[in-house]
């Protein structure tokens, strides 16, 4: 059974600061996604890491994958409140079906 | 999202009762997914399908059943509510040609 990790659970940063969220799962998968959400929203698509060593920057977010370590990792370069949103990675399995892990709660402090 | 569009937007179902809640793409999507989210959790996999048809339980499919007549259409079945079905309720879908899912504004189901 895939399972999804995420942590921390609930991050608290000040604007202007650094952050990495990790993400580990458990099998092999060759796709992996990140999403935000905001609250009462749905899901919004910020990442696919599709193959080891894949990088790929949005503004202040950076999404890395390595599929030897099951490990991902975003990123957050110079937080803004803007970027204040819980966020999710996923993994893809057969049939496209997606197990997530249970969210980054990441709020951005002036 | 992609026109993922879900209805009811919120309900309210007493116990026992029962609903269908829709989601319809009309981007003639083979692969379509319901998930539900209960609160500060990620999201569950409830049922798939990959083409009218054709559906498969995903990780928590008891207390629902689906059906996938249409492509366009894959309606989610509570019969006999509860209240630990209480949850928001997201459908998606992929567009051809990728493995990405997009997914509907979701409905939010409280079970009292």
């Amino acid at each position: 059974e895939l399972k999804v990790e995420q942590n921390p659970l609930f991050l608290s940063m000040q604007e202007g600061k650094n952050y990495t969220i990790y993400c580990n799962y458990s099998t092999t998968s060759d796709r992996l996604y990140w999403y935000r959400q905001d609250p009462g929203k749905s899901l919004e698509s910020l990442f696919v890491l599709l193959s080891n060593g894949a990088v790929k920057q949005e503004g202040r977010l950076m999404a890395s994958l390595d599929t030897k370590a099951r490990l991902s990792t975003l990123h957050i370069t110079a937080a803004v409140h803007d970027l204040s949103a819980t966020y999710f990675c996923a993994v893809d399995s057969t049939a496209s079906k997606l197990t997530f892990g249970t969210g980054t709660r990441l709020q951005v402090t002036l | 999202n992609a026109g993922v569009t879900q209805t009811p937007k919120f309900r309210i179902l007493k116990i026992g009762q029962s609903m269908t809640l829709q989601c319809t793409q009309d981007m003639n999507h083979n692969y379509m997914y319901w998930y539900r989210q209960d609160p500060g959790m990620g999201l569950k996999l409830i049922y798939y399908s990959v083409g009218a048809g054709i559906t498969d339980k995903g990780e928590v499919p008891n207390g629902y059943n689906v059906s996938r007549s249409t492509t366009e259409d894959f309606p989610l079945r509570l019969e006999l509510a509860a209240p630990s079905q209480t949850s928001v309720y997201f459908c998606a879908s992929i567009p051809k040609g990728t493995r990405e899912q997009y997914f509907g504004p979701g409905t939010r189901l409280t079970v009292t």
